[in-house]
């Protein structure tokens, strides 16, 4: 199977733009989850989706939304952006049921804002 | 709220030897799991070796092992053989087991480095 994709893998943008990152999970994994990763923080969970719908939210502010499609694949978008939403933002994908406990990340999405 | 606690930011290790990366865990819950990730650098975060709580048998994968020790809430990696394409962070991650909370709670990390 194909592993989890996420594109674009780099992204600049300016502060005050608004940005969207978007994921492929597995073939057949209907969980998608996104994480940001940076220096300071760490790994920290933003969201995760499950057959079009959000199931678990982090403590992000709501600049910060998804949304998943009927094929699973899900986008990021986080509007007016600030210096410190520098990150890798991560995805990853599972089936989302019980007894499904691991995760399979993607490359990851490095978003570098000026 | 669960928390992932690793106290050695960085470990060195000899190739060929054995190094055991350290992981607590703070929880109320009896049914969850708990996961070592690796992430060389700049490249992907992989899933090295995840432990059932509910199992006592340590988990084994190849060279790496864990000691899982429910009741102290400890679950370290232990490298066997270590090898040059070992050197990575390594994260240990909790999460509970249900099917609608796919949230990972992740320790800030062991930088692992393989001399030769």
């Amino acid at each position: 199977k194909a592993g989890v994709t996420q594109t674009p893998r780099y992204l600049i943008k300016t502060r005050g733009q608004q940005v969207t990152l978007s994921c492929s999970p597995i073939s057949g994994h209907r969980s998608v989850s996104w994480y940001q990763q940076t220096p300071g923080q760490g790994l920290q969970f933003l969201f995760e989706y499950f057959s079009e719908t959000q199931r678990n939210k982090g403590n992000f502010p709501g600049r910060f939304s998804g949304r998943q499609f009927s094929n699973s694949r899900s986008e990021m978008n986080v509007s007016t952006l600030e210096l410190g939403d520098s990150a890798l933002y991560l995805c990853a994908s599972s089936p989302g049921t019980s007894g499904s406990g691991e995760q399979y990340f993607g490359p990851g999405t490095r978003l570098t804002v000026t | 709220a669960q928390t992932v606690t690793q106290s050695q930011p960085e470990m060195s290790v000899q190739e060929a030897e054995t190094v055991t990366l350290s992981c607590t865990y703070d929880t109320s819950e009896s049914d969850y799991y708990l996961f070592w990730y690796k992430q060389p650098p700049s490249r992907q975060m992989i899933l090295v070796i995840r432990q059932e709580a509910y199992k006592q048998q340590n988990a084994t994968e190849n060279r790496f092992s864990v000691n899982f020790q429910k009741a102290a809430k400890s679950f370290s990696l232990k490298i066997s053989d270590s090898q040059l394409g070992d050197a990575a962070m390594y994260f240990c991650a909790y999460r509970i087991n249900t099917g609608t909370a796919s949230k990972l709670t992740f320790g800030t990390g062991t930088r692992l480095q393989v001399t030769l």
